[in-house]
């Protein structure tokens, strides 16, 4: 599976939207992007995936540019309890392991 | 719907013991992963269950590690001949098992304590 890479760590005021970038250059065409959320002490909570095309549900939105090579996951209205460790997942079709790397960890401020 | 669950929450042992750790998944979910999370790192896959049957182990670290799903429910992580370094979250999570975008939904881990 690709590799991705995230920033450790941003900040985002409450209220604000919380824009997640994620890096992942080396993708091929039969890979997914999936994003996941890890509060603390807590199991992985799956948000959203996408192919190509950008995405959108209750939770958030996917965006992923033209060339596939990057996404940014955008929490439109941040709230302290979406304060977590965000895990950008590049999986493959026929892959069922999910490969996890240190994610980037969003701190929501009052 | 009632979500994965896992017991025991917490697990202390004392090495070189044996500690076997039980995993409940979403009704209706034919596959089922367990994963292993240390301090300040992401999940990292150990095995991945299609029905009873193990469908890819490649994640299992040796041979004191194994894991059953004799019914194609209910699934049992054990370890065998505890060490210090197996200490960790045990992450367990099922999916409907079809398809490449099959999403998993995870418990809330055990956390195993090595002594």
């Amino acid at each position: 599976d690709a590799k991705t890479t995230q920033p450790p760590s941003m900040d985002c005021a409450e209220g604000r939207a919380a824009n997640l970038p994620c890096n992942h250059s080396t993708i091929s065409g039969n890979e997914y992007v999936y994003w996941y959320r890890q509060i603390h002490s807590q199991g992985p909570q799956y948000i959203i995936h996408g192919l190509k095309n950008n995405e959108t549900n209750e939770m958030a939105s996917l965006i992923i540019t033209e060339d596939r090579k990057s996404s940014t996951l955008i929490l439109p209205h941040a709230t302290l309890r979406d304060t977590a460790v965000y895990y950008c997942i590049v999986r493959k079709y026929n892959n069922n392991d999910m490969r996890f790397g240190a994610g980037t960890r969003l701190t929501v401020k009052p | 719907g009632a979500g994965v669950s896992q017991t025991p929450s917490n697990k202390v042992t004392e090495k070189g013991k044996y500690v076997e750790l039980r995993c409940d998944p979403i009704s209706g979910h034919t596959a089922l992963y367990w994963y292993r999370q240390s301090l300040g790192q992401g999940p990292e896959f150990l095995i991945y269950f299609q029905g009873t049957g193990a469908a890819d182990d490649s994640g299992l670290p040796n041979d004191r590690f194994f894991a059953v799903r004799p019914e194609g429910s209910v699934s049992t992580l054990k370890i065998q001949r505890t060490e210090r370094g197996d200490s960790a979250v045990y992450l367990c999570a099922s999916s409907f098992g079809r398809g490449s975008t099959d999403t998993q939904y995870f418990g809330p881990g055990t956390r195993l304590t090595v002594l």
